[in-house]
């Protein structure tokens, strides 16, 4: 089944102390992206990658590092976390940067405390 | 980054056509709009996208305005599964082009 998972679903964290989300395609994608999603501010777009080793910054990616060592892999880190990053995390995949659907993940709570 | 404007939300009865509309005022001519949608507690998922002719596929259908500044997701048959958040986006090949930027979307209510 074509799918992108995310791992973990859940995570309680407190400040300042490293962690990873891992994000999955199956489908071969090279475009794979990173959206947190807060209450009145809608999906913004943290980081996002066209291809192996190929990364940019989206719109907030502040405070988020990624990388792109596999096609099918693109882990979220927070070296440091902070408070403001309790957030609702989606990962997406698609074909191509443009016209190709987008394939969102199921999405990690993340609550820093 | 061309923009999209939608309303904040809308209203619709059980079975009755829903005519979503988005503004993209700033489209340029390399523009693919895209519409997605979220149901509560899920990510988002594909509706339908286009470049310049309307699109239909077994899910809803996209008219797009002749001038490309605007466009409207049309459910044929609004059914209470279809409330959700609908998001029109533009995807750009042009400078950013891999910036994927999401408004706020409209939330649709659908009144059994």
């Amino acid at each position: 089944e074509a799918q992108v998972t995310q791992n973990p679903r859940y995570l309680i964290t407190v400040t300042g102390k490293k962690l990873t989300v891992t994000c999955s395609q199956n489908m071969n994608h090279e475009y794979m992206s990173w959206y947190r999603q807060d209450p009145g501010l809608g999906l913004r777009q943290i980081y996002y990658s066209m291809n192996v080793e190929v990364t940019d910054k989206g719109d907030v990616p502040e405070g988020y590092k990624v990388s792109r060592k596999e096609k099918r892999n693109f882990p979220l880190i927070l070296e440091s976390p902070s408070p403001n990053q309790t957030s609702l995390y989606f990962c997406a995949s698609s074909l191509d940067r443009v016209k190709e659907t987008q394939y969102f993940g199921p999405g990690t709570r993340l609550l820093v405390l | 980054d061309a923009k999209t404007t939608q309303p904040n939300s809308m209203e619709s009865n059980e079975e009755e056509p829903v005519h979503l509309p988005c503004n993209h005022s700033t489209i340029s001519g390399t523009d693919y709009i895209h519409w997605y949608r979220q149901l509560p507690s899920q990510g988002p998922e594909y509706v339908i996208h286009g470049l310049t002719s309307n699109v239909n596929n077994r899910m809803a259908s996209l008219a797009i305005a002749e001038d490309r500044k605007s466009s409207t997701l049309i459910l044929h048959r609004a059914t209470l599964r279809d409330a959700a958040v609908y998001y029109c986006i533009l995807r750009s090949i042009n400078t950013n082009a891999g910036k994927s930027t999401f408004g706020d979307g409209t939330t649709l209510t659908v009144k059994p």
